[in-house]
């Protein structure tokens, strides 16, 4: 059974730096892509990052380019983002998402998310 | 960055009958589009994926069409699991975008 475990949300004040991490099981971690996908509260879906399954390939949405940073460790299975500078508009549920490719396409499971508030 | 409409915002049918959801790319995104179902308090889960294709354990009232700018999500006869969120997402270019969702629920 494949299972994404979100873990690092919490309050930070605006400037402000977290690092989400990402445990997965139940599958071949390094043969998928993995991404982020944000959603503000009583808001839509924001796909913020995605990593190839190598981690050779990296994106990002303009709104968190420079600020986040995601990366991988496919020994460890784990997914990670960090991230920087914090903005009241970055308050969200955080997902990790497995993608059924090598590739970022699209997300077949994802994890239960992690909140990440940014308020003083 | 491609944005995505859909449409209608709001769906209010009754058990049985048949829901049909549209989203609209402003530039064509071929066949990259996929749709999303999301309850509330819960993660989003993969319905159909490059504009036809049902993902894995997804029962067969559900079906996607379309290709270029225009597509549909059709639900053949409404279950009551079925009321929730729906959402499309483009991944012909990079971001990719999420439209805004229609919401299904019960009239």
């Amino acid at each position: 059974e494949v299972q994404l475990l979100e873990s690092g949300g919490g309050l930070v004040q605006p400037g402000g730096s977290l690092r989400l991490s990402c445990a997965a099981s139940g599958f071949t971690f390094s043969s998928y892509a993995m991404s982020w996908v944000r959603q503000a509260p009583g808001k839509g879906l924001e796909w913020v990052s995605a990593i190839s399954s190598s981690g050779d390939s990296t994106y990002y949405a303009d709104s968190v380019k420079g600020r986040f940073t995601i990366s991988r460790d496919n020994s460890k299975n784990t997914l990670f983002l960090q991230m920087n500078s914090l903005r009241a508009e970055d308050t969200a549920v955080y997902y990790c998402a497995k993608d059924y490719s090598n590739y970022p396409a699209n997300c077949d499971y994802w994890g239960q998310g992690t909140l990440v508030t940014v308020s003083s | 960055e491609i944005v995505l409409t859909q449409s209608p915002a709001t769906l209010s049918l009754s058990p049985g009958e048949r829901a049909t959801l549209s989203c609209r790319a402003s530039q064509s995104v071929s066949s990259y589009l996929a749709w999303y179902q999301q309850k509330f308090g819960q993660a989003p889960r993969l319905l159909i994926y490059d504009a036809s294709n049902r993902a894995t354990g997804i029962p067969a009232r559900f079906s996607g069409s379309g290709s270029g700018t225009d597509f549909t999500l059709t639900i053949s006869s409404l279950e009551p699991e079925d009321f929730a969120l729906y959402y499309c997402q483009q991944r012909s270019n990079w971001p990719f975008t999420f439209g805004p969702g229609t919401k299904v629920d019960i009239k």
